[in-house]
C-alpha cells in the first residue's frame, strides 16, 4: 500500500493565482482532512470529509474549498492565493466515521506552498 | 473546549540520555491523548496513544508516556536517546468519544540528539 500521496511536493504561486493539492489514499478510509502547519506551530485543521459526498469545515476554512467525490480523493482548493497560505499542506486519513479520536490518523508527506 | 501546551520549543540531549518531552493538556471531558513524530520533510506518524485504559502508554521505537490526570499531564519519555530520534514531536488531544476532526495539536517540540 502507498498510504496517503500528495502532489506536488513544492510548489510557488503568485498572489490571485489558483491551484489543487492533491491527496489520495489507498487504505480505504472513511475519514480525511486537510491540515496546515506554520512554522512553530501545530497543525490546523482546514476542512475534513466523513465520507465520499461529505465535506465539513475545520478550524481555519477560509479561502479554501474541498470536494470528496470518491472515496480515495481529497483535492484541497486554493481559489485566490495570498501570501497568508505560504504553509506545509498535510493530508491525512484514519479508518471509521465513528470509534472517536481513538483511529488513528495516517499523514501524507505534505506539499511545502509558498505564495509570492 | 481543548487545549494542549508543549513545554519547550526546543530539547537538545546527549545520546544515551533520557529524553522527557512535556505535554499538559486541558479537557472538560475526559481526553484521548497523542505524541505524533515528524521527521525532516515528512508527515506525523503516530508514536502512541491514550484511550483511558492503561495509564501507561508503550509505543513504538522505546517511546512511553504517562497519563496523570491530577497533573493534567501526557509526558513522553524515553531511557536512552538514539541519534535516531531527532524529530519534531507533537502533542495532540482529542475530547473523548469525538471523532477525530476534534484534534487539537500542540506547536511542537524540536528534538536534537548530541552525540
Amino acid at each position: 500500500n502507498a498510504g496517503v500521496t500528495q502532489t506536488p511536493k513544492f510548489r510557488i504561486l503568485k498572489i490571485g493565482q489558483s491551484m489543487t493539492l492533491q491527496c489520495t489514499q489507498d487504505m480505504n478510509h472513511n475519514y480525511m482532512y486537510w491540515y496546515r502547519q506554520d512554522p512553530g506551530m501545530g497543525l490546523k485543521l482546514i476542512y475534513y470529509s466523513v465520507g465520499a459526498g461529505i465535506t465539513d469545515k475545520g478550524e481555519v476554512p477560509n479561502g479554501y474549498n474541498v470536494s470528496r467525490s470518491t472515496t480515495e480523493d481529497f483535492p484541497l482548493r486554493l481559489e485566490l492565493a495570498a501570501p497568508s497560505q505560504t504553509s506545509v499542506y498535510f493530508c491525512a486519513s484514519s479508518p471509521r466515521a465513528s470509534g472517536g479520536g481513538t483511529d488513528t490518523q495516517y499523514f501524507g508527506p505534505g506539499t511545502r506552498l509558498t505564495v509570492l | 473546549a481543548q487545549s494542549v501546551t508543549q513545554l519547550g520549543s526546543h530539547v537538545s540531549v546527549s545520546e544515551g540520555a533520557l529524553v522527557l518531552l512535556r505535554c499538559n493538556y486541558s479537557s472538560s471531558v475526559p481526553p484521548y491523548l497523542f505524541w505524533y513524530v515528524q521527521y525532516p520533510n515528512q508527515g506525523l506518524q503516530l508514536l502512541l496513544k491514550y484511550t483511558s485504559a492503561a495509564t501507561l502508554v508503550k509505543g513504538i521505537n522505546g517511546f512511553e508516556a504517562e497519563f496523570k490526570k491530577s497533573e493534567t499531564s501526557f509526558h513522553l519519555t524515553k531511557p536512552s536517546a538514539h541519534m535516531s530520534d531527532a524529530a519534531e514531536y507533537f502533542c495532540a488531544v482529542c475530547p473523548g468519544y469525538s471523532s477525530a476532526s476534534k484534534i487539537i495539536f500542540g506547536s511542537g517540540t524540536r528534538l536534537s540528539i548530541r552525540p
